[in-house]
């Protein structure tokens, strides 16, 4: 069965470094979305992208946050200047195309900010 | 999106069924309620989506009133693996954006 991978598992970085967490899409979907998750807290929508281009995004997803889709199958995530409020799970999400809001989402990267 | 509201835990024996309710009251008639999971850390997962009739699957079913203004999922014969936060979600109309707004779902706990 088809599924979301990301990559890395966990990573941690010194604070104000940059990071780039990356996803690997279902093939063939075309509606790509980025989540985060605060230990102990709500999952919470950062970002979604359609089209090579951003669909909508957060109040959380400032100038430090980009997204980009670099070839067919990646999905990336970079943080330019990382905080330590940062720390957080991140979730790649994808869905098929409208008419369905199914998302499926990877197993999530683990960034430690230090 | 559309809110829902969850008590914020049940338990249930293994073996037997879970029953979680979720109300979503403000529902519009297009709107469908889903249904993720997440297990500790892991990414949520998908379990099942419904429109007006009740939906079964190889996970769990659906029961959705006839006003739609609740919902049932139900997990016939729980596990301890089941063990999660189960959240209820109604998404605004599918479209380009069609993200999923969390709330703090219900923490199912399934004992021996």
């Amino acid at each position: 069965e088809p599924e979301v991978t990301q990559t890395p598992s966990h990573q941690v970085t010194q604070m104000g470094q940059e990071v780039i967490l990356r996803c690997v899409p279902i093939s063939n979907h075309l509606y790509f979305y980025w989540y985060r998750q605060i230990l102990g807290q709500k999952v919470e929508f950062l970002v979604s992208f359609y089209n090579n281009e951003i669909s909508e995004k957060s109040e959380i997803f400032d100038d430090q946050f980009s997204v980009e889709r670099p070839d067919g199958s990646n999905f990336t995530l970079k943080i330019r200047s990382t905080k330590l409020e940062d720390s957080a799970m991140y979730f790649c999400a994808s869905r098929a195309r409208a008419g369905t809001d199914t998302q499926y989402f990877g197993p999530g990267t683990r960034l430690t900010v230090l | 999106d559309a809110k829902t509201t969850q008590p914020p835990s049940m338990d249930c024996a293994e073996g037997r069924a879970a029953n979680l309710p979720c109300n979503h009251s403000t529902i519009s008639g297009n709107e469908y309620v889903y249904w993720y999971r997440q297990i500790h850390s892991q990414g949520p997962q998908y379990i099942i989506h419904g429109l007006k009739n009740n939906e079964t699957n190889e996970m769990a079913s659906l029961i959705i009133t006839e006003d739609r203004k609740s919902s049932t999922l139900i997990l016939p014969h729980a596990t301890l693996r089941d063990t999660a936060v189960y959240y209820c979600i109604v998404p605004q109309s599918t479209g380009a954006n069609s993200k999923l707004t969390f709330g703090k779902g219900i923490t199912l706990s399934v004992r021996p």
